[in-house]
């Protein structure tokens, strides 16, 4: 199966301040990899497909980028609302793959 | 608007069954394929299983492959998940999810979840 890493674990920042968040899959997945973002007690929420498709209703702030193994989701200007926890998902092979997630935390 | 409401979910002791089902609503349901997420308590996300809209495709994870059988019912506009053999290890919080265009396995939207502890 495809694995995905993501890193870092925990990102420690300050609103306003950019988040660069990493997942590398194990191979290739094209462009086959989705971001999506959960908060505590919350289901999760589909932010970009396709790399760097923006979902529908979410903010402009939020972008992905990269193809192949590597790709990044940045978030231009952290909101209070943006703390949470990110996933990673590739759709390139069965099984349908996450990764571990990235915590993005207040400072 | 797209709703996906859960239930079925509970207590159930080890070597147990369960059925969860998902209702949806908003959208025309036979063109969609459809699946199942978990969460198990601090852990993060992992795929169940997915069901086209005609039901002719189906996959499983490997870990509930022959244990876990997904099925849906276009007239009823549900998905259903039954589980059979019920281990420690698959207590979680059980999440249907549309996908976001036909054949297009992104997860969107999702339902608020259904808990499943297996424990005896």
């Amino acid at each position: 199966e495809i694995v995905l890493t993501q890193s870092p674990a925990t990102l420690s920042l300050s609103p306003g301040e950019r988040a660069t968040l990493s997942c590398r899959a194990s191979e290739s997945v094209d462009i086959y990899l989705a971001w999506y973002q959960q908060k505590l007690g919350q289901a999760p929420r589909l932010l970009i497909y396709d790399g760097s498709t923006t979902a529908t209703g979410i903010s402009a702030r939020f972008s992905g980028s990269g193809s192949g193994t590597d790709f990044t989701l940045t978030i231009s200007s952290l909101e209070p609302e943006d703390f949470a926890v990110y996933y990673c998902q590739q759709r390139r092979k069965w099984p349908l793959t996450f990764g571990g997630g990235t915590k993005v935390e207040i400072k | 608007e797209v709703q996906l409401v859960e239930s079925g979910g509970g207590l159930v002791k080890p070597g147990g069954s369960l059925r969860l089902s998902c209702a949806a609503s908003g959208f025309t349901f036979s063109s969609y394929s459809m699946n199942w997420v978990r969460q198990a308590p601090g852990k993060g996300l992992e795929w169940v299983s997915s069901i086209s809209g005609d039901s002719i495709y189906i996959y499983y994870a490997d870990s509930v492959k022959g244990r876990f059988t997904i099925s849906r019912d276009n007239a009823k506009n549900s998905v259903y998940l039954e589980m059979y053999s019920l281990r420690a290890e698959d207590t979680a919080f059980y999440y249907c999810t549309r996908v976001v265009k036909p054949a297009a396995y992104w997860f969107h939207p999702w339902g608020q979840g259904t808990p499943v502890t297996v424990s005896s």
